[in-house]
């Protein structure tokens, strides 16, 4: 069965603090790791998809890697406009996208 | 670009009533899911559309929850009858194909409350 953990469930940061979210995963066959930021009162927004091990991607102050076993997004110098909940989906075999319970991050001026 | 709709925004029942809530997804996307946000966790999957075909509805809750999406636009998911475990939120996702996860937008959800 596919397992998504993430961690940690809730981050607070200085503004400039930099620091990474983890998503440790458990799949037969990864067809994709996604990430998405979700704002209160809005659905996820869409950051990135990684296919293979060694593989990133880089966006504004974001940057996600991914393992084998598991996807850092790497938050470099976050602004109070960062805050928001990440989450972390991953997509095996013939499956949809099966989400994590996501790190809520708060950036403090 | 308008985005995915959803409506109502927020919506509370009673117990053992019904509700639906609508979708209108972006203009031209054949692929569109509803998912479940209990507070907390992240989405379930509830049901996939191609068009109008279910290409998923595994983990539908089938003895109360139903969606239906007639001429492969717009989208309705109802439960009926509710139950206080169903209280959450309910968003609408929409791609232009059943690979365009990437692309997959999501609307800003309807939460349910069930008292």
């Amino acid at each position: 069965e596919d397992q998504v953990t993430q961690s940690p469930e809730a981050l607070r940061l200085q503004e400039g603090e930099s620091s990474s979210l983890n998503c440790s995963y458990t799949v037969s066959g990864l067809r994709g790791l996604f990430w998405y930021r979700q704002d209160p009162g809005k659905g996820p927004e869409f950051l990135f998809t990684l296919y293979s091990a060694g593989e990133e991607k880089e966006k504004e102050r974001l940057k996600a890697t991914l393992t084998k076993k598991e996807s850092f997004l790497h938050i470099t110098a976050p602004k109070p406009e960062d805050s928001a909940t990440y989450l972390c989906a991953v997509r095996s075999g013939a499956n949809n996208l099966f989400f994590g319970t996501g790190t809520r991050l708060t950036v403090i001026p | 670009e308008a985005g995915v709709a959803q409506s109502p925004r927020y919506k509370i029942i009673e117990k053992r009533q019904s509700v639906a809530f609508w979708c209108n997804p972006i203009s031209g996307h054949a692929t569109l899911y509803w998912y479940q946000q209990i507070l907390g966790q992240g989405p379930k999957l509830l049901i996939q559309f191609q068009n109008n075909g279910v290409v998923d509805d595994s983990q539908l809750p089938k003895d109360r929850f139903s969606a239906e999406r007639l001429k492969g636009v717009d989208s309705t998911l109802k439960i009926q009858p509710a139950k206080l475990e169903d209280s959450a939120v309910y968003l609408c996702a929409s791609s232009p194909g059943l690979d365009s996860y990437n692309e997959q937008f999501f609307g800003p959800g309807t939460r349910l409350t069930v008292l």
